[in-house]
């Protein structure tokens, strides 16, 4: 069965500043990566995916994540934050015909 | 178009009793998954459906179950509440099966007591 790390639960950070956030995966078939983010009071929300192709990926909000097949890593990165970043933020990985989550990043922006 | 809604968004139950969650996926959309959030676990897949069929299962107990309709809604049920069941549902919908994107709705709050 697949399965995702995430680490550093709690992270806090000043607006501007940079954020890279680390998922490492577990599954032996194809991989299709995602990054959701959860923000106070909404629901999950699909930042980007990764499916096939360029590694680096683009997504909403100037996020991007990029995926190192060697090292089993999709990592979540924006180089300059906003207090309205502020949001628990979930890797997941597809397989076996269902997500698999990490345990999320709560991510508190300082404005 | 309208995103994945479910009903009802908050509800408070006893041990014992059980509770019946509902979910309508964005129009066109044939798969249902359902995840249950708690802080302590994060989130777990419980099952998903397409085209009727239970199509897989998470590991959670025969007290869970669920199904869905020909128009695409799904409810699950939770039969004997019990006090670890409190946790946030969360219903996905894709247009297929397999690696396609999952819409998430907002979730049921349940709380048992």
């Amino acid at each position: 069965a697949q399965s995702v790390s995430q680490h550093n639960h709690h992270v806090i950070l000043s607006e501007a500043a940079s954020l890279e956030l680390g998922c490492n995966y577990s599954y032996g078939g194809t991989v299709n990566l995602f990054w959701y983010v959860q923000y106070p009071g909404q629901h999950l929300q699909l930042l980007l995916k990764y499916f096939s192709g360029d590694p680096l990926v683009k997504g909403i909000k100037g996020f991007e994540a990029e995926f190192i097949k060697s090292k089993f890593s999709f990592n979540l990165r924006k180089p300059s934050v906003q207090w309205s970043d502020t949001a628990e933020y979930f890797c997941a990985v597809y397989g076996n015909n269902r997500l698999a989550f990490g345990k999320g990043n709560q991510v508190v922006v300082i404005p | 178009k309208a995103g994945v809604t479910q009903t009802p968004r908050y509800l408070i139950k006893t041990r014992g009793q059980q509770v019946t969650l509902s979910c309508s996926p964005i129009s066109g959309h044939r798969s249902v998954s359902w995840y249950q959030q708690t802080p302590g676990q994060g989130l777990q897949f419980l099952f998903e459906y397409f085209s009727e069929t239970q199509r897989n299962k998470g590991n959670f107990p025969g007290r869970f179950s669920g199904r869905q309709f020909s128009n695409s809604r799904s409810e699950m049920n939770v039969s004997t509440l019990e006090l670890g069941d409190s946790a946030l549902y969360l219903c996905a919908s894709s247009l297929t099966r397999s690696t396609d994107t999952q819409y998430f709705g907002p979730g049921t709050r349940l709380t048992v007591l």
